[in-house]
């Protein structure tokens, strides 16, 4: 029972072009939304998150987007750097209940932009 | 501000043998989560702790087991290690009001052999 799924594997993009991750989820208690970035042998950064109660959160080059009825939110990186490239993951939580440290990851998305 | 710090960053073990891990989270955080990191399943969440108390497990054996001290620093043990158990173990800590993520430490990346 997969809660959190990213469907793309991959994802590859051009240097200064948008990048547009998607995560779909399940769960309706999920009110707590976050994108990490990950690179190997290192932990998870933190990058965005979006509460529930918000359809957009910015900052910088990077744009969360969510729409509740769809149970579906999509980082946008504009514009795309090398540097952006690793592995994207999408989580979740219900932070108004006792579960704010249990997040549930979906499955990643290795993200490669070329120069 | 230092950032969660997991020790130590590399373990080989044997099957059947048990092993500690160490995690450290930023300081002010007083909620310290678990996580498992494996090809085949990703990353899956093994239980949090909250002013020393289990607040949330995930679904893990009993073999793996932890706790938390008065520091807020946390301890993660498994006994009796399968190789099934092989895979990067994440610490991460927050400050367990709503809508500030958790931060991530880099790990400990165990091999069972």
């Amino acid at each position: 029972d997969q809660q959190v799924k990213q469907n793309s594997p991959s994802l590859s993009v051009q240097e200064g072009r948008i990048s547009i991750l998607n995560c779909d989820y399940t769960n309706s208690m999920f009110d707590y939304f976050l994108w990490y970035k990950k690179y190997p042998a290192e932990g998870p950064t933190f990058l965005i998150s979006i509460s529930s109660i918000k359809d957009k959160n910015e900052d910088g080059r990077f744009t969360v987007f969510l729409n509740k009825s769809a149970k579906h939110l999509s980082l946008h990186i504009v514009p795309s750097q090398p540097g952006d490239s690793a592995v994207y993951f999408c989580a979740a939580s219900s932070v108004s209940g006792t579960s704010y440290g249990k997040l549930t990851f979906g499955q990643g998305t290795i993200l490669t932009v070329h120069p | 501000k230092a950032g969660v710090t997991q020790t130590p960053r590399y373990l080989i073990k044997t099957r059947g043998q048990q092993v500690t891990l160490s995690c450290s989270p930023i300081s002010g955080h007083r909620s310290v989560s678990w996580y498992q990191q494996t090809p085949g399943q990703g990353l899956q969440f093994l239980f949090e702790y909250f002013s020393e108390t289990q607040r949330n497990k995930g679904n893990f054996p009993g073999r793996f087991s932890g706790r938390q001290f008065s520091n807020s620093r946390s301890e993660m043990n498994v006994s009796t290690l399968e190789l099934g158990d092989s895979a990067l173990y994440l610490c991460a800590s927050g400050m367990d009001r709503g809508n500030s993520p958790l931060h991530f430490g880099n790990g400990t990346r165990l091999t069972v052999t």
